[in-house]
């Protein structure tokens, strides 16, 4: 079974560029997260998706930050304008709906910003 | 919101010896916890967890406890090997959270020969 696919696994822009981030969940998963993680430091949550709906954007930066998730399975993070302290790991996981299972997430590799 | 700490920040042992890492958490509601082990450049990867029903869960070299009172849980790895060496995350979660996952800021585990 293949895992959570993300791309571009590396991304390097100026400040002030957009940039775009893509996530494959595993086969299965209804349930989709964008976490944020910074050198040192346990990943943040981002933005929590439902199938297609986000049910919990809380800590996403909506000014120049946002998400889709068009028929509930691939995903999209984007950042418009780029700032310099964006550059972290943008990590995508997803999990099961329901069920026991529910709590488990499991991650992808992750995208690697560096904002210049 | 949920805050959990982790420590130690660094953690250098020899081969064989056991590790032991140990969070906090502040929400009493939190009822999952998840401990991830993330080596550099890789993703997180669930490396075991345990729901707040259970006070203790063994895999293996690996080892979670709980004591829900004190709102503590410790990751315990027997005879480590050079590979175990890598970051560990540990995560808590509220009931009614939604799987919202709130890290531990990490422990870089180094197994030294």
């Amino acid at each position: 079974e293949a895992g959570v696919v993300q791309s571009p696994r590396y991304k390097i822009i100026e400040k002030k560029q957009p940039v775009a981030f893509w996530c494959n969940p595993i086969s299965g998963h209804n349930t989709l997260y964008w976490y944020l993680q910074n050198l040192g430091q346990g990943p943040e949550l981002l933005i929590r998706y439902e199938n297609e709906e986000a049910v919990d954007d809380s800590q996403l930066p909506k000014d120049r930050f946002s998400a889709e998730r068009l028929k509930g399975v691939d995903s999209t993070l984007k950042i418009q304008p780029a700032e310099l302290g964006d550059s972290a790991v943008y990590l995508c996981a997803s999990s099961f709906g329901s069920g026991r299972s529910a709590y488990e997430q499991f991650f992808g590799p992750g995208t690697r910003l560096t904002v210049l | 919101g949920e805050n959990v700490e982790q420590h130690p920040s660094t953690l250098s042992v020899q081969e064989g010896d056991s590790a032991v890492i140990k969070c906090t958490y502040s929400d009493s509601a939190s009822n999952y916890f998840p401990w991830y082990k993330q080596e550099l450049g890789k993703r997180p990867q669930l490396i075991i967890d345990i729901r707040s029903n259970v006070g203790e869960k063994k895999d293996q070299r690996i080892a979670v406890t709980l004591n829900k009172t004190a709102k503590h849980f410790s990751l315990h790895i027997t005879e480590t090997q050079p590979e175990d060496s890598a970051v560990y995350f540990c995560a808590a979660t509220p009931t009614g959270g939604g799987n919202k996952l709130t890290f531990g800021t990490g422990t870089q585990l180094k197994v030294e020969l």
